[in-house]
């Protein structure tokens, strides 16, 4: 375990299904992350929270929704997705947005969601 | 904006053969450079990183990497692969404008017994 724990491992929802994936750490870090990896693409980043407020958003359709009710848990909540959203998403935490890089600088990440939209 | 180019998207080689992955970014400035590694089901995990000094980083496994500030490069190198090693081994740099990373699309290495 990383100390970044994520669940489910997998799903499989239908278009019109809404599910949530969780995200939970208990490193003390202040930074949390959603990413997106599809295959053949760079690891997609897709909403950053600090201190349990959403600092980014880079341009992720309204379908996926994050929610960070405190600084230990990550959410993100799906409703109608579309095939092309299959992948796997990983959450990912930090110990501050603008650590100093002398300090423990680098991602903390869950082993993903296998996400299969059909 | 930063962006990370990893050129090799497949390497496939035997055991105890030698390995270098190649890895360039955009940005001119002061960077901080990360390899990050996952293996097969398993959770990606940081292999090594260079914030300033010796430009030669070793990290965990028996990988380094060697930052090259002309030529905007930090390869990845091990000396004797094993088939353990097998994995997808990602880039990362981050942009010194938002303080996130910038992950490069991944090298999906095979090492063959």
């Amino acid at each position: 375990e990383t100390g970044v724990t994520q669940t489910p491992r997998h799903l499989v929802m239908g278009m019109t299904n809404k599910k949530s994936l969780k995200c939970e750490q208990h490193l003390g870090h202040n930074a949390m992350y959603w990413y997106k990896q599809s295959a053949k693409k760079p690891l997609e980043l897709m909403f950053v929270y600090s201190l349990e407020e959403r600092v980014e958003n880079n341009s992720v359709p309204s379908r996926f929704s994050p929610e960070c009710p405190n600084s230990s848990h990550l959410f993100l909540h799906l409703h109608t997705l579309q095939p092309e959203d299959s992948a796997l998403y990983l959450c990912a935490s930090s110990q501050d947005l603008t650590s100093r890089p002398e300090e423990n600088y680098g991602y903390t990440f869950g082993s993903g969601t296998r996400l299969t939209v059909v | 904006a930063q962006s990370v180019s990893q050129h090799n998207h497949h390497v496939i080689l035997s055991e105890a053969a030698s390995l270098e992955l190649g890895c360039n970014y955009s940005y001119g400035g002061t960077v901080n450079l990360f390899w990050y590694v996952q293996y097969p089901g398993q959770h990606l995990q940081l292999l090594l990183k260079y914030f300033s000094g010796d430009p030669l980083v070793k990290g965990i496994k028996g990988f380094e990497a060697e930052f090259i500030k002309s030529k905007f490069s930090f390869n990845l190198r091990k000396p004797s692969v094993q088939w353990s090693d097998t994995a997808e081994y990602f880039c990362a740099v981050n942009d010194p404008d938002t303080d996130k990373l910038i992950f490069g699309t991944g090298t999906r290495l095979q090492v063959f017994p």
